[in-house]
């Protein structure tokens, strides 16, 4: 099976600051690598896909990098509906989620 | 545009089995290449997939919880479903039924339902 360590695991940010949450594979995932919001009560939602396509309708502040086991999803100038936690996915090899990143307001 | 709903009972004994199903609307079960996907969060826990299923009936599951999982396909009325057996409180958590987009560069669970809560409590 294919493990997703995420982190941190929480961080707390101003509006405006450059956030960046890393995510790494167990193995190698080629760009197999997807980023999710969620927000309090909603079901997740997809920000980005194959580590750096921005869905569409996605602000361009969020943008997605890397390959192979190590991925970042940053955040550039975070705005106030930003705040939520933030998840990776390996779709590799059958699916698996890293365990989330919570960015709160400090 | 693509909209899932969960369905299925709330509350649970220990023992029994979770039924959920997931009514597709907007596009159609036997779309190819999409796979058609369980996923289920215990409250304030992370997310954990659960397994999916390809209209032709081909399946894969998480290999933890693949002993009581079947998921299953009824094209006729556009939806899918899933069954857990042997629930225990562990087992407690928001359910969702997602489109996972299928083999592809970008494959990834692109529809979500708004999901389910399943309670396990004797």
């Amino acid at each position: 099976d294919i493990q997703m360590t995420q982190s941190p695991s929480s961080l707390s940010a101003s509006v405006g600051d450059r956030v960046t949450i890393t995510c790494r594979a167990s193995q190698n995932i080629i760009r197999y690598l997807n980023w999710y919001q969620q927000k309090a009560g909603k079901a997740p939602k997809l920000v980005i896909s194959a580590a750096s396509s921005l869905q569409s309708g996605v602000p361009s502040r969020f943008s997605g990098s890397g390959s192979g086991t190590e991925f970042s999803l940053t955040i550039n100038s975070l705005q106030p509906e930003d705040f939520a936690t933030y998840y990776c996915q390996q779709s590799y090899s059958a699916r698996t989620f890293g365990q989330g990143t919570n960015v709160e307001m400090k | 545009q693509v909209q899932l709903q969960e369905s299925g009972p709330g509350l649970l004994k220990p023992s029994e089995t979770l039924s959920l199903t997931c009514t597709v609307s907007g596009d159609s079960v036997t779309g190819s290449p999409y796979y058609w996907t369980w996923i289920r969060q215990p409250p304030g826990k992370g997310l954990e997939w659960i397994g999916y299923i390809h209209y032709s009936g081909s399946t894969l599951y998480n290999p933890s919880l693949k002993s009581r999982v079947t998921i299953s396909v009824d094209t006729s009325e556009n939806q899918f479903s899933l069954r857990l057996s042997s629930v225990t409180a562990a087992d407690a958590a928001i359910y969702y039924c997602a489109r996972d987009t299928g083999p592809r560069w970008d494959d990834a669970f692109d529809a979500w339902g708004q999901g389910a809560m399943v309670t396990v409590s004797s």
